[in-house]
């Protein structure tokens, strides 16, 4: 059975800061891994979808990496602006649909 | 991106009582999914319903729920008796394509709470 899991749990960070929201996942076979931003109290957002072939995904100030053989992604969020302030989630496809991990709660402190 | 919104926001519901979710598509797209995120929980997945049938369920969609693309536009989840145990935020997802190798795209949510 899938399980996705998302470290750190919780993220304060000072404006500007670079950082690195961690993913990993237990089953290898997967079809793709989709990133999520989430407000609080809201639907989600997509922000990044990396198919199992690919390597990496950039949009904008994000960028998504993908291990597929080791279990990994990491997303990275370049020059962080409050608004960045949200719970970021890792989901992955493979013979089910969306298996999520728990999030990481990340705050940008101005 | 393809838009997908949910009615009602928010609903409080009795114990026992039937509530019926909807998902109305923006554009045409031929797979729906229902997920549910139980407060401070993982977001889990419900259904999936492609062609007018459900494709895949959760152990979680027991005979208590049901799903049906009634007039081809909206896309309803009904819970026949809800429990207090059904109280979550449900999100509708669609995709265009092949779900396996395509992003999901989520409404806003209803937010269900049962007394």
């Amino acid at each position: 059975k899938q399980e996705v899991t998302q470290i750190p749990a919780a993220l304060s960070v000072p404006e500007g800061e670079n950082l690195v929201l961690n993913c990993s996942f237990t089953d290898s076979a997967i079809y793709n891994l989709q990133w999520f931003r989430q407000d609080p109290g809201k639907g989600l957002t997509s922000l990044l979808l990396i198919q199992s072939s690919q390597r990496e995904q950039t949009s904008g100030r994000l960028n998504a990496s993908l291990d597929k053989s080791s279990g990994r992604s990491t997303l990275y969020i370049a020059a962080s602006q409050p608004g960045d302030s949200a719970t970021y989630l890792c989901a992955v496809s493979g013979n089910t649909p969306l298996v999520f991990g728990k999030g990481t709660r990340l705050s940008v402190i101005a | 991106e393809p838009e997908v919104t949910q009615t009602p926001s928010h609903q409080v519901t009795q114990m026992g009582q039937e509530v019926i979710l909807r998902c109305v598509p923006i554009s045409n797209h031929l797979y729906f999914y229902w997920y549910r995120q139980i407060l401070g929980q993982k977001v889990e997945f419900l259904v999936s319903f492609y062609n007018n049938e459900i494709s895949e369920k959760s152990e979680i969609f027991d005979d208590q729920f049901s799903v049906e693309r009634p007039d081809g536009s909206n896309f309803t989840l009904k819970i026949r008796s809800t429990k207090l145990e059904d109280s979550a935020m449900y999100f509708c997802a669609i995709s265009p394509e092949l779900p396996s190798y395509n992003e999901q795209f989520f409404g806003p949510g209803t937010r269900l709470t049962v007394l």
